[in-house]
């Protein structure tokens, strides 16, 4: 696999459900950042989280990385319609020594939550 | 909350025309990239530009593109001759600096070219 690969590629559930999409990655990393994609619009930053952290949380997001297995898994509890997007990781790794933003990115998971 | 602005938000454009895709990255930022994305594809580098000169580019931006920040606020991708693999949708984004510092995009300009 690539790079930022999520799975799964497609998740429908009811709201309320909680939803999980994990993301798995060859490389070493600096750090791990998750991004909601309405259709068609921009990129809106989730969560980062560093190489050293293992969970952060946000609101109903919770994000949980594990290095040595190179995966990272985004869950977002009592769902709601709105969250309907598409979630991206993106890994951002050394180079050199030095991370200069450039961040790779997943192939998405589209979340589809019905009311 | 600030936030990364890109104009045009669409853009049609003939095969073989230049084009000039803007933004105003956050202020204060010091980091800048722009990234595209293919329908359907995954969104994908181009060029990282710290300091008033390119940082890291990839293979896609070749000769016929270019960036620049002519003034303190903007920064700017040209596509010298446009072709249609060139249609995707462009993303703007920035950084406050130091790795591991989150990096905020803007809403993207879709280009056509036709």
């Amino acid at each position: 696999s690539q790079q930022g690969e999520e799975d799964p590629q497609a998740l429908s559930i009811q709201e309320g459900e909680n939803a999980t999409m994990n993301c798995s990655y060859k490389t070493s990393i600096n750090n791990l950042q998750w991004y909601r994609q309405n259709s068609g619009r921009g990129l809106v930053h989730l969560i980062l989280i560093r190489s050293n952290e293992r969970e952060k949380h946000s609101g109903r997001l919770r994000v949980t990385l594990d290095t040595s297995k190179k995966s990272s898994s985004l869950l977002i509890t009592a769902s709601r319609a709105a969250d309907t997007a598409s979630y991206f990781c993106a890994t951002d790794s050394n180079a050199g020594g030095t991370s200069y933003g450039k961040l790779t990115f997943g192939q998405g998971t589209i979340l589809t939550v019905h009311p | 909350e600030p936030e990364v602005t890109q104009t045009p938000s669409h853009q049609v454009t003939q095969m073989g025309q230049e084009v000039i895709l803007r933004c105003v990255p956050i202020s204060n930022h010091l980091y800048f990239y722009w990234y595209r994305q293919i329908l359907g594809q995954k969104v994908e580098f181009l060029v990282s530009f710290y300091n008033n000169e390119i940082s890291e580019k990839s293979e896609i931006f070749d000769d016929q593109f270019s960036v620049e920040r002519p003034d303190g606020s903007n920064f700017t991708l040209k596509i010298r001759s446009t072709k249609l693999e060139d249609s995707a949708m462009y993303f703007c984004a920035s950084r406050a600096g130091g790795a591991g510092n989150t990096i905020y995009f803007g809403e993207g300009s879709w280009l056509t070219v036709v």
